[in-house]
């Protein structure tokens, strides 16, 4: 199994700041790394795929970078609805696996 | 627009079974994999069981291989999760998501239903 690990856990961030999230892959998966946003209460929302892709509708503000075994996910300019959780995820090997999570919260 | 709308969750006894629903509409269901995410309380998510467009292949998470299967109606746009032998630890809402490939990343996501495993 692919283990998926992100930090930091918590980011605080002011309103207006970069945020930069890390995932780091037990082995290598390629490309096949997706980010995902999720709000307290809502489903996820797919960010990025392919490492790099960004989804229909995402903001410019939201790229990705990586691949291999280390991937980035940065958030320049943060609004106030950017203040959620993100999860990496693995789509190179089955099992799929998310990381654990890294909640931006507002400092 | 693309929708997916899960049902059939609930409270049930330890060791008792659920089926859980996703009817999907606004793209050809038939033409997609799918699959089944499931996040406990106040915890990440995890993948629980794939599809394939036909439904000829199928992958499950190894922890619950045996007690949970996935399936699909395409005649009906509607996928299912039937859960037998439900643990504690199942607890979860539970979320039916379209891959955007084959066996890829999940690009909708339903609004998920809430099971409820306790005596």
């Amino acid at each position: 199994e692919i283990v998926m690990t992100q930090s930091p856990a918590t980011l605080s961030v002011s309103p207006g700041e970069r945020a930069t999230l890390s995932c780091r892959a037990s082995q290598s998966v390629s490309s096949n790394l997706a980010w995902y946003q999720q709000k307290r209460g809502l489903a996820p929302r797919l960010l990025i795929y392919g490492a790099s892709t960004r989804a229909t509708g995402i903001p410019a503000r939201f790229s990705g970078s990586g691949s291999g075994t280390e991937f980035t996910l940065t958030i320049t300019s943060l609004q106030s609805e950017d203040f959620a959780v993100y999860y990496c995820q693995q789509y190179y090997n089955w099992p799929l696996t998310f990381g654990g999570g890294a909640k931006v919260e507002i400092k | 627009e693309v929708q997916l709308v899960e049902s059939g969750g609930g409270l049930v006894k330890p060791g008792g079974s659920l089926r859980l629903s996703c009817a999907a509409s606004g793209f050809t269901f038939s033409t997609y994999s799918m699959k089944w995410v499931r996040q406990a309380p106040g915890k990440g998510l995890e993948w629980v069981a794939s599809i394939s467009s036909s439904g000829s292949y199928i992958y499950y998470a190894d922890s619950l291989k045996g007690r949970f299967t996935i399936s699909r109606d395409n005649a009906k746009n509607s996928l299912y999760l039937q859960m037998n032998s439900l643990r504690a630890e199942d607890t979860a809402v539970y979320y039916c998501a379209r891959d955007g490939g084959p066996w890829d990343y999940s690009d909708y996501w339903g609004q998920g239903t809430l099971v409820t495993v306790s005596s």
